[in-house]
């Protein structure tokens, strides 16, 4: 079956430590995303890719980091700039890129907690 | 405030009851798009309907679209307890090639 794979979906760190979350996809789909969630509020984008080896800031881009390195992968790193790092976060792709033609497919998302 | 907007916050009904979710939005659109996210889930795509639609079904979902009004509706007839969810709108801008997501409603279906 085709999807999008998230991991851990429990993490938790340390304020002051940097750590990457997992997002792996089988679609073969171009596009990419890495959103925020935080309760009560609607999602927000962090980072985008349309192809591989290219990456866009979102709305709430600042002390995150990406990589796209390869077509299934699109890992993101919270790092210890982010001032409040705790929140769920969802990876997505879709088959067309930023015009939003197409829907977004969802992992089941990573619950990140630092204290 | 945000793009999309749902209202109700909250819906609580029985079983087989109809549930009603509006959105509203500010600007142009060039789809409206929603999505079901169940507790401590990633969200699943249900309907995307395009500006120049005005209605679109499946299965047991119907939803509206009235750009005059910059507002959509997303039905769901004979409810079950298995909809007890939160439910997102997101608007696909015409201009600036961004997807807004509303802060949802939560719907709770009493067996």
């Amino acid at each position: 079956d085709g999807g999008i794979t998230q991991s851990p979906k429990y993490l938790f760190r340390k304020e002051g430590q940097n750590v990457t979350l997992s997002c792996e996809q089988n679609l073969n789909h171009d596009a990419m995303y890495w959103y925020r969630q935080d309760p009560g509020q609607g999602l927000r984008l962090i980072y985008y890719s349309q192809i591989v080896n290219d990456f866009q800031k979102g709305d709430i881009a600042e002390g995150y980091s990406v990589s796209r390195e390869k077509k299934e992968s699109f890992p993101l790193t919270v790092t210890s700039a982010q001032k409040n790092p705790t929140a769920f976060y969802l990876c997505a792709s879709s088959m067309t890129g930023i015009t939003y033609n197409s829907p977004l497919h969802f992992g089941n998302g990573t619950r990140l907690t630092v204290t | 405030s945000q793009q999309g907007e749902e209202d109700p916050q909250a819906l609580s009904i029985q079983e087989g009851e109809n549930a009603t979710m509006n959105c509203s939005y500010k600007t142009s659109i060039n789809n409206l798009q929603w999505y079901r996210q169940n507790s401590g889930r990633g969200l699943v795509h249900l309907i995307l309907i395009r500006s120049n639609e005005r209605e679109k079904h499946s299965g047991r979902l119907r939803v509206t679209l009235d750009t005059s009004k910059k507002s959509s509706s997303l039905l769901i007839t004979a409810s079950r307890a298995a909809d007890t969810a939160s439910y997102f709108c997101a608007t696909a801008m015409e201009y600036g090639n961004k997807l807004v997501f509303g802060a949802g409603t939560i719907l709770r279906v009493k067996s």
